[in-house]
């Protein structure tokens, strides 16, 4: 089945080491989203990939970073995570901006 | 900018009961709306949609929702609650403008009642 795959589920991390998630997808979506969702909130949008082109949201900090090196791979960098960057992290897809989104299903992230 | 308002941050109905899950947005322009619903440590999953046309749709689970332009609402409704409903649940609104970001709102932990 088509599907949007993340990994690890569980991630745990020690305060400022450099940690990476990874989500791939097998849609063959042009549209590539990374979400954060912190405990009891709305998953908040931090960044997306149209094809090869990078769009940040406003308010993402320069702590998390991505790359998308061919179509069915993003990853999300977080050069020093902090405890304050525990979260779920949420990747998601969509065939084209302005058509439905399909999430994976989440790596939650600890850090010590 | 787009803005979801979701009341109530638990829902709490008996099994068998109506659910029904409010939704009030705010856009400047013509909205996509969905609902989406997460289980425990689980990714989010499309219940259902609205673009263009019908305004009441159908989506999984025996859930719909009902677009209603002069209330800026989509609330989401099933008839009789099912144990496997307790989940919570996000409305979304996307600006058709062109750039896809989804404006989520907080939420509603359903929890079922046996």
């Amino acid at each position: 089945d088509a599907m949007v795959i993340q990994n690890p589920r569980y991630q745990v991390t020690q305060f400022g080491k450099p940690v990476t998630l990874s989500c791939s997808q097998t849609l063959n979506h042009n549209v590539m989203y990374w979400y954060q969702q912190k405990s009891s909130q709305a998953p908040k949008l931090l960044f997306h990939y149209y094809d090869k082109d990078f769009n940040n949201e406003a308010d993402t900090p320069d702590n998390f970073q991505s790359r998308r090196p061919n179509t069915s791979f993003c990853f999300l960098d977080i050069r020093s995570p902090g405890l304050g960057d525990a979260a779920m992290y949420l990747c998601a897809t969509s065939r084209d901006i302005e058509e439905t989104q399909y999430f994976g299903p989440g790596t939650r992230l600890l850090v010590l | 900018a787009q803005s979801v308002t979701q009341l109530g941050s638990h829902v709490s109905v008996s099994e068998g009961a109506l659910v029904l899950l409010r939704c009030n947005y705010s856009s400047s322009v013509p909205p996509y709306l969905f609902w989406y619903v997460q289980y425990p440590n689980q990714g989010l999953q499309l219940l259902l949609k609205y673009t263009t046309g019908a305004t009441l749709v159908k989506g999984i689970n025996g859930f719909e929702a009902e677009f209603k332009k002069s209330e800026t609402s989509f609330h989401l409704t099933k008839p009789s609650a099912h144990m496997s409903d307790a989940a919570e649940y996000f409305c979304a609104v996307s600006d058709t403008r062109g750039n896809n970001r989804l404006a989520f709102g907080k939420g509603n932990q359903v929890v079922v009642i046996p």
